[in-house]
């Protein structure tokens, strides 16, 4: 069965500190893995896509990896603003018949001031 | 910039009604998406669209529900005789192109009570 599993569940950080948010995953044939920010209550919004063939992608302060071999994620957060709190999101989708994603169930990223 | 529209933002509704969340994709997007979220839980895909016809559902997405582009602009899901269940927060994206391929776009969400 395809899994997507985050970690940490929840994070608590200063404001301008650096974070790395945890995604591992079982999904395969593999497809692409993306990163999405949620605010509460509001829809996902894309940060970044990767195929299996990319092992980075940035986005302004967000920067993902990916080890299609070990199959893990990371995203990566550089100077964080309290505007960055919110839940992240790993989403991976297969290949080979079925676009089916899979959804992790996000890390809670609490900024302070 | 160019947003994916839904509507109700919260409808409330009695266990065994019919209900239907409307969704207004982007214009020139032709793959059209159904996703719920229980609270506290993960997003959950439900139903993929495209050409009229639906692409790809999940389990979840068994007879109770439905959907249906009625015009050129609205995308809707139906849910024939509500339950308890039911009660989550559902978005509709859309994307240009197939989703593995290019970023899907999400509405704000729908928020359903069931009581």
């Amino acid at each position: 069965k395809n899994q997507v599993e985050q970690s940490p569940q929840s994070l608590i950080i200063l404001e301008g500190k650096n974070c790395t948010l945890q995604c591992n995953y079982t999904v395969s044939p593999f497809s692409n893995l993306r990163w999405y920010k949620q605010d509460t209550g509001r829809g996902p919004v894309s940060l970044t896509i990767m195929t299996f063939s990319e092992n980075t992608k940035s986005n302004g302060r967000y920067t993902a990896t990916l080890d299609a071999d070990t199959k893990q994620s990371s995203l990566h957060i550089t100077a964080s603003q309290l505007s960055d709190s919110a839940s992240y999101i790993c989403v991976v989708t297969p290949t080979g018949g079925s676009y089916i994603p899979t959804f992790g169930r996000g890390t809670s990223l609490i900024v302070h001031p | 910039e160019p947003e994916v529209t839904q509507t109700p933002s919260h409808q409330v509704t009695q266990m065994g009604q019919e209900v239907i969340l409307r969704c207004v994709p982007i214009s020139n997007h032709l793959y059209f998406y159904w996703y719920r979220q229980i609270l506290g839980q993960k997003v959950e895909f439900l139903v993929s669209f495209y050409n009229n016809e639906i692409s790809e559902k999940s389990e979840i997405f068994d007879d109770q529900f439905s959907v249906e582009r009625p015009d050129g602009s609205n995308f809707t899901l139906k849910i024939r005789s509500t339950k308890l269940e039911d009660s989550a927060m559902y978005f509709c994206a859309s994307s240009e192109f197939l989703a593995p391929d290019t970023e899907a776009f999400f509405g704000q969400g729908t928020r359903l009570t069931v009581v």
